[in-house]
């Protein structure tokens, strides 16, 4: 069975930094493409990141690009987002999927409240 | 980027009834068309991918079509646990774009 496990959400001042971890099990992590897709409150989905199979290409919307970084460990089958110069408007659950286009499965998420 | 226009933003339906969810591209996706459900406090899943294809494991009632720019999800026969938002998404080019969302109530 295919899982995939958000950590590392929480909350955090404006400007500031916080990481995100998504352990995956049940596939063959190596194989896959990963995504972070998020989720603002009552809102709807926005694509935030992908990283290619070995980790040698990353794609990003401008409304992240330069802030955050997508990365992952196949050693043990795990993604990351390294978010930076957080703003109020990154407030939302976070999403690890599964894939390229589209996304075949999805985390639990995990919450990440930006605020002073 | 392609903008996915989605309606209704929500509708309810009655047990049994058969309901449709349009999604409106601002360009051609070649069937490049996928469909998600999220229930109440839970992440996504994927019901239909490549505008028709059946994700495994959900049910028969759920369908899709479309061509070129217009798309829809219909489910033959409303169900308490169909209750949920639905949102589409093109998976023609990046960046990966979503509709706003339906809210579908069981009436």
């Amino acid at each position: 069975e295919v899982q995939l496990v958000e950590s590392g959400g929480g909350l955090v001042q404006p400007g500031r930094s916080l990481k995100l971890s998504c352990a995956a099990s049940g596939f063959t992590f190596s194989n896959y493409y990963m995504a972070w897709v998020r989720q603002a409150p009552k809102k709807g989905l926005e694509w935030v990141a992908t990283i290619s199979t070995s980790g040698s290409r990353t794609y990003y919307p401008d409304s992240v690009k330069g802030r955050f970084t997508i990365s992952r460990d196949n050693a043990k089958s795990s993604l990351y987002l390294q978010m930076n110069s957080l703003k109020s408007e990154d407030t939302a659950t976070y999403y690890c999927a599964r894939g390229y286009n589209p996304f075949a499965y999805w985390g639990q998420g995990t919450l990440v409240t930006v605020s002073s | 980027d392609i903008q996915m226009t989605q309606s209704p933003a929500s509708l309810s339906a009655s047990l049994g009834e058969t309901v449709s969810i349009e999604c409106l591209a601002s360009e051609g996706i070649s069937n490049d068309l996928a469909w998600y459900q999220q229930k109440s406090g839970k992440s996504p899943q994927l019901l239909i991918y490549a505008a028709s294809r059946l994700q495994d494991g959900v049910p028969s009632r759920f369908s899709g079509s479309g061509s070129g720019t217009r798309y829809s999800l219909k489910i033959s026969g409303m169900q308490p646990e169909d209750e949920a938002d639905y949102f589409c998404q093109q998976s023609y080019k990046y960046p990966p774009t979503f509709g706003a969302g339906t809210k579908l109530e069981l009436k």
